[in-house]
């Protein structure tokens, strides 16, 4: 699996959009970027995935750079809610069953009131 | 409610006395994983189930054991648990489609 590298903290106020960006400059061809997210101790929540097109659900928007080497993870209107541990992972296969997903150190996001 | 079930949260052990995680999942998913995290470390997979009876290493294998009899069921058993084993535990499960893998709630585990 290509290595990513993210910052290891970040604040962002509140209302406002959280970006948190991610380097995967050795990703291949065949990787997704996968985004999770781990608020306290409780398990990783999974929040949105792509391989090269940009993606949009309810919780979020992922932006993919043309070349693939990095990506950007968008919260559109953090709240307090939203302050967790943001894991990007880049890994061989979008069967979410089977691939090893290799979990980083993460990005803590804090947003303040 | 769909979900992941661990049992026990918390466990404090003494080394060497054999214990199993449970693990349960109520979504008829085929795939599930176990984690282990540690400060530092980040989360590191165990061991892996495709289906039933159907188990691989993941990356920090060594001192456990899993077994896939019930396609709902996957515990995590430690035979001699030493104090390097202290860590937090989690179980996943995922259908192998776009919605990623749901994590249980974690288990901490202390071997003392």
């Amino acid at each position: 699996d290509a290595k990513t590298t993210q910052p290891p903290s970040m604040d962002c106020a509140e209302g406002r959009a959280a970006n948190l960006p991610c380097n995967h400059s050795t990703i291949s061809g065949n990787e997704y970027v996968y985004w999770y997210r781990q608020i306290h101790s409780q398990g990783p929540q999974y929040i949105i995935h792509g391989l090269k097109n940009n993606e949009t659900n309810e919780m979020a928007s992922l932006i993919i750079t043309e070349d693939r080497k990095s990506s950007t993870l968008i919260l559109p209107h953090a709240t307090l809610r939203d302050t967790a541990v943001y894991y990007c992972i880049a890994s061989p296969s979008s069967n979410f069953g089977n691939e090893k997903l290799t979990f980083g150190t993460g990005t803590r996001l804090t947003i303040i009131p | 409610e769909a979900q992941v079930t661990q049992n026990p949260r918390y466990l404090i052990t003494v080394t060497g006395k054999k214990l199993t995680v449970t693990c349960s999942q109520n979504m008829n998913h085929e795939y599930m994983s176990w984690y282990r995290q540690d400060p530092g470390l980040g989360l590191r997979q165990i061991y892996y189930s495709m289906n039933v009876e159907v188990t691989d290493k993941g990356d920090v294998p060594e001192g456990y054991k899993v077994s896939r009899k019930e396609k709902r069921n996957f515990p995590l058993i430690l035979e001699s648990p030493s104090p390097n084993q202290t860590s937090l535990y989690f179980c996943a499960s995922s259908s192998g489609t776009s919605y990623g893998y749901t994590f249980g709630s974690g288990t901490r585990l202390t071997v003392v």
